[in-house]
């Protein structure tokens, strides 16, 4: 197994672009989330999942879209990126409610907006 | 609003020595209190703790809730270089967003 996948590694942008950050899971996982973590300030919840074709917003959604079209994908989008969404970003994905099993993380993906 | 407190935020000790990472919370619905370890990469999983009073055990880390006090502790014994990591608490709840919140971590540093 594969575990949960991101992609890419590393991306640079200009401010003003877009751009979609690849999340996809193998485990028949249901619920998924995508995080944020900026130094000192933790892991912070941008968007989640509990199941294909259902979203909601997390602690900090502004500037993010997400769509879960299938149970092993859930993209990230930055509609106009600006250097504040300077960040790794995690993908997180659970078989159930992530407060009964805990999350399995992705590996990341560190963006830097310039 | 869920609030997750972790002390301290960063501490330095030399091999050998047993530290003691704090985690207090406040959330509604409380069903979980998770630990992850984080080194360069991903978070990984540690513990997940639902009763009070009874200690988890993994080699040299133990962890305990206290769901009337609202804290846990993790402590690691006999430390390594390897245990370098931001440690992070995640209580879980059954309402709201996705069921975790997530402290700012501990930053715990070995030295030789």
């Amino acid at each position: 197994n594969a575990g949960v996948t991101q992609t890419p590694k590393f991306q640079v942008l200009k401010t003003g672009q877009s751009m979609t950050l690849q999340c996809a899971q193998d485990m028949n996982h249901e619920y998924m989330s995508w995080y944020r973590q900026d130094p000192g300030m933790g892991l912070r919840l941008i968007h989640y999942s509990v199941g294909a074709g259902i979203t909601d917003q997390g602690e900090v959604p502004n500037g993010y879209n997400v769509s879960r079209s299938t149970t092993e994908d859930f993209p990230l989008r930055l509609l106009s990126a600006a250097p504040s969404q300077t960040s790794v970003y995690f993908c997180a994905s659970s078989y159930q409610n992530p407060s009964l099993r805990g999350y399995t993380f992705g590996s990341g993906t560190r963006l830097t907006v310039v | 609003e869920d609030k997750v407190v972790q002390s301290p935020l960063s501490l330095v000790v030399h091999e050998g020595d047993t530290v003691t990472l704090n985690c207090s919370y406040e959330v509604t619905n409380f069903r979980s209190l998770l630990w992850y370890k984080q080194e360069k990469k991903a978070p990984t999983f540690l513990f997940m703790l639902t009763s009070s009073g009874i200690e988890k055990k993994s080699g040299r880390l133990s962890s305990i809730l206290d769901k009337k006090e609202l804290f846990s502790i993790l402590n690691i014994t006999a430390t390594q270089t390897g245990d370098s990591a931001i440690y992070l608490c995640a209580p879980g709840s059954g309402g709201g967003a996705d069921g975790l919140t997530f402290g700012k971590g501990t930053h715990l540093i070995i030295q030789p």
